[in-house]
């Protein structure tokens, strides 16, 4: 069964600060990795990784992949308030029917204090 | 470009009665469509999908069904609500041969 982690379960910092999320996966036939912010109501999508040690970067925002121990970083430096959200990992099932399915972490609760 | 739209936003309904949420998408043909619930503000669980009109694939058993009537347009069911049907519900679209998902506002249900 495909199965994705994510840890810490929630993090609280300060203003400036700069945090490392992580997403570790268990799934047959890889194909890409996905980062999404939720704030109050929908996900937003954040970065589709797929290769191995290629970042990608939005603002303060990057994040990495690394196909060979299974698990993926996301790093947002100098925090500011308005990145408190949950911050969700998702693996797509590979294959036939299960083609486009997402397979979600528990998340992760940012809080960032001023 | 693509909008996808959910209603209503909240919705607070007694054990027993029925439930229908709608959701639609704009802008794309022939998109794979998918309703989740979230609890608790923690991982989406994958609820149903659908690859095509009137094609519907079951994750999870449970009290609650799903229509696809027209291409764009994806629609959640109960006959009887429980109280284990609070949550969050999350429509998404899905373009072919890519695997990112895009969400609509959601539906916040809660059932007394």
């Amino acid at each position: 069964e495909d199965k994705v982690v994510q840890s810490p379960l929630s993090l609280v910092v300060h203003e400036g600060d700069t945090v490392t999320l992580n997403c570790s996966y268990e799934v047959t036939n890889f194909r890409s990795l996905l980062w999404y912010k939720q704030e109050k109501k929908a996900p937003t999508f954040l970065f589709m990784l797929t290769s191995s040690g290629i970042e990608k970067k939005s603002g303060r925002l990057s994040s990495i992949l690394d196909k060979k121990e299974l698990f993926s970083i996301l790093n947002i430096t100098a925090t500011q308030t308005g990145d408190s959200a949950i911050y969700l990992c998702a693996v797509p099932t590979a294959g036939g029917t299960s083609y486009g399915k997402l397979t979600f972490g528990q998340g992760t609760i940012l809080t960032v204090h001023p | 470009s693509q909008t996808i739209h959910q209603w209503p936003a909240t919705l607070v309904q007694p054990v027993g009665s029925p439930l229908s949420l709608e959701c639609t998408v704009e802008g794309t043909s022939n998109p794979n469509l998918y309703w989740y619930r979230q609890a608790a503000g923690r991982g989406l669980q994958l609820l149903f999908y659908s690859v095509g009109i009137g094609q519907i694939s079951s994750e999870v058993p449970q009290n609650l069904s799903a229509s696809r009537p027209q291409d764009r347009q994806f629609i959640l069911s109960s006959k009887k609500l429980l109280l284990s049907d609070s949550g969050f519900y999350l429509c998404a679209w899905r373009a072919a041969a890519t695997d990112t998902q895009y969400f609509g506002p959601g539906t916040r249900l809660t059932v007394l």
